[in-house]
């Protein structure tokens, strides 16, 4: 299986806040891209989809760079209730999915 | 909204016992998985079911079977449990159609003694 790597952090930062994650992937098939959010003893669960073009959504953006096979994540004006680990995944095949080890982010007064 | 329910939260066994995991989803997903995450090795794919009584090995199957005699459930077998297979074990189901992300259960805390 090809592999997505992650800065395993953790970032601590005040609130208020803007942190930057980044992701590599080494499968240059790779199809599709998302950011899920996993707190600590749940599930993961999905942040957002990661477009060719780049989306936002609220403080959140994401941004896909395919030349170079990384995705990223900006949070902006950090929110204690934004401390999480960040999951980067790669749907490299049909409904497979690859994830990353995460990013641990922890959001401090 | 899309529900994945596991069997249980937290499970303790004992080295060689035969453990089953079941995971049920509402939403009519054709595909299912199981995964285990461990700290500093990520998620790691077990095993996949795209139909019933269908199943695919994942990355690390060895220990492991499964069983989808139904859509909405898959259940994930230790055949006989050892110590290495403590884990954390999350259950996912996604539609077959398209570039499509994956809904997780809340997760089974297993500790094997």
């Amino acid at each position: 299986r090809k592999e997505v790597e992650q800065d395993p952090g953790p970032f601590n930062v005040p609130e208020g806040a803007t942190v930057a994650f980044n992701c590599t992937y080494s499968n240059s098939a790779s199809q599709s891209f998302f950011w899920y959010r996993q707190d600590c003893r749940k599930e993961p669960k999905l942040l957002m989809s990661v477009y060719s073009s780049g989306n936002e959504d609220g403080r959140f953006t994401a941004q896909l760079n395919r030349a170079s096979q990384y995705i990223s994540l900006l949070i902006r004006d950090s929110k204690l209730s934004d401390s999480a680990t960040y999951l980067c995944v790669v749907n490299d095949a049909g409904n497979m999915l690859t994830f990353g080890g995460g990013t641990r982010l922890m959001v401090k007064p | 909204d899309v529900k994945v329910t596991q069997s249980s939260r937290y499970l303790v066994k004992r080295t060689g016992e035969k453990v089953f995991l079941e995971c049920v989803q509402d939403m009519d997903h054709e595909n299912m998985f199981w995964y285990r995450q461990d700290p500093g090795l990520g998620l790691r794919l077990i095993y996949f079911s795209y139909d019933v009584k269908m199943k695919e090995k994942g990355d690390i199957p060895e220990g492991y079977s499964v069983s989808r005699e139904k859509k909405e459930r898959f259940s994930l077998i230790l055949e006989s449990a050892s110590t290495n297979q403590t884990s954390m074990y999350l259950c996912a189901s996604s539609f077959v159609a398209g570039i499509e992300t994956q809904y997780f259960g809340p997760g089974t805390r297993l500790l094997v003694l």
